[in-house]
């Protein structure tokens, strides 16, 4: 079964500090994962995609993640956090094989204190 | 994102009472998807549609049905509303991706419908 854990429900930070927001999945085989974000009253944006390839996938709005298959986690970082960076993110998966259902995580309220 | 919208974007309705929300993209994509989401929960897949003929049953499909009209066209129908389907409801749709693999193409969201069964 395909499942995906964001372990931190709300995520405070400075702005202008390093952000983390966390996520880990489950599949079997080898994974496709994204992160997407969702502003107030707004659809879930798209950020970035591990597909193949280098480890750290860089995306929109200066955000990163790094695919680590040992500890089967995808965390999203931005190195320097921004008050418009407030918002509700999630992290996704599916199998490379299989059922095309996209799994999401719960999501992680992310706010940027000035 | 303005490619994809979704009508009405909030509903207030009663118990057994149809209701059917409707999504239309302009982004040529022919795979669309209805999630909804409920607080705690994040998004649960209810349907999808790879194309005009095939449609295919979510994670939660129970006490939901979907026509795909047209390609740019898919709406979800609650035969009889019930309170607990009060939630977000989002459509969605992805490309074909290269040599029809789809599962890395990112999934596009309208803005959402605010569904409330009292």
């Amino acid at each position: 079964a395909q499942s995906v854990a964001q372990p931190e429900d709300q995520v405070n930070v400075a702005e202008g500090n390093p952000l983390t927001v966390k996520c880990t999945y489950s599949v079997s085989g080898n994974p496709y994962l994204f992160w997407y974000v969702q502003y107030p009253n707004r659809g879930l944006q798209f950020l970035l995609k591990y597909i193949t390839g280098d480890n750290l996938v860089k995306g929109s709005y200066g955000f990163e993640a790094e695919f680590n298959k040992s500890q089967t986690s995808f965390h999203l970082k931005k190195p320097s956090a921004l008050v418009s960076d407030s918002a509700l993110y999630f992290c996704a998966v599916r199998a490379q094989t299989g059922a095309n259902n996209l799994f999401f995580g719960t999501g992680t309220r992310l706010t940027v204190i000035p | 994102d303005a490619d994809v919208t979704q009508t009405p974007r909030n509903r207030i309705t009663k118990t057994g009472k149809r209701i059917m929300l409707e999504c239309s993209q302009t982004k040529g994509h022919d795979r669309m998807y209805w999630y909804r989401q409920d607080p705690g929960l994040g998004l649960r897949l209810i349907y999808y549609s790879f194309d005009v003929k095939d449609i295919n049953k979510g994670e939660i499909s129970d006490g939901y049905s979907v026509s795909r009209q047209a390609q740019a066209k898919f709406s979800l129908s609650l035969e009889s509303a019930i309170p607990n389907q009060t939630a977000l409801y989002f459509c969605a749709t992805s490309s074909v991706g290269l040599a029809g693999g789809t599962a890395y193409n990112e999934q596009f969201f309208g803005p959402g419908t605010r569904l409330t069964v009292l």
